[in-house]
């Protein structure tokens, strides 16, 4: 079983603000990274090390990490904002890597 | 900028190996980088494998460890997966992705295409 916890599936109105969030105890300790992933392609990195967006990615999209929780937040949601978003972060022994179920966010 | 290629058998009888080769193009993978393998089974997340440094040391699933092994050839410039004993468990998109691992940050920087391979008798 999966040691980080997301919520399988979260909608959100084009436009509006949707936030994605990740459980798991070793959030305490470790950085999380996010990860979009549309049908039939690839994951691709869309912020590392809680709130750090690689280039490309638009800043509507933003992170957080408090305690042993994670978000991911969008601002002003777009069609092509709809994706799994998977969150990973290192395990508690820091050996390891893990990852979350996967959030399926539609955008209606 | 970075291409990672996966290749390999797509279809496998259960209890045959599993053996899947990651071609890094645009990197040397000696250059100082950890690199690893997910896999992702149908219709469901991402599972992370193992990851091998570029000086050889590997960090494996805690339950595939009697299975699974990750080798380099820096030659080659090509880093490799096997495991062992499958099952139909065992189907998924495999990927390869190079990795930023520094002090308490880690995290998949680069992806490969991903490759579906199919365990059935």
């Amino acid at each position: 079983s999966s040691e980080l916890t997301q919520d399988p599936a979260v909608s959100v109105a084009s436009g509006q603000t949707v936030r994605i969030t990740c459980q798991g105890d070793c959030l305490y300790t470790y950085s999380a990274s996010w990860y979009r992933q549309k049908p039939g392609q690839a994951p691709i990195l869309v912020l590392y090390a809680d709130n750090n967006r690689p280039s490309g990615i638009p800043d509507r999209i933003s992170g957080s990490r408090s305690g042993d929780t994670a978000s991911l937040t969008i601002t002003g949601a777009q069609a092509e904002d709809e994706a799994d978003y998977h969150c990973g972060s290192r395990d508690i022994s820091g050996k390891h890597v893990v990852f979350g179920g996967g959030t399926k966010l539609t955008v209606l | 900028q970075v291409h990672l290629q996966e290749s390999g058998p797509g279809l496998l009888k259960p209890s045959e190996t599993l053996s899947l080769t990651c071609a890094v193009s645009g990197y040397s993978i000696n250059s100082g980088r950890y690199w690893g393998w997910i896999r992702q089974p149908p219709g469901k997340g991402l599972e992370w494998l193992g990851s091998i440094y570029y000086v050889g040391s590997t960090y494996y699933h805690p339950s595939l460890t009697s299975r699974v092994s990750i080798s380099m050839d820096t030659s080659e410039n090509h880093f490799s997966l096997d495991l062992r004993s499958v099952t139909a468990a065992d189907t998924a998109v495999y990927y390869c992705a190079r990795i930023y691992w520094v002090g308490l940050t880690y995290y998949f920087e680069n992806w490969s295409q991903g490759t579906l391979v199919t365990v059935s008798s």
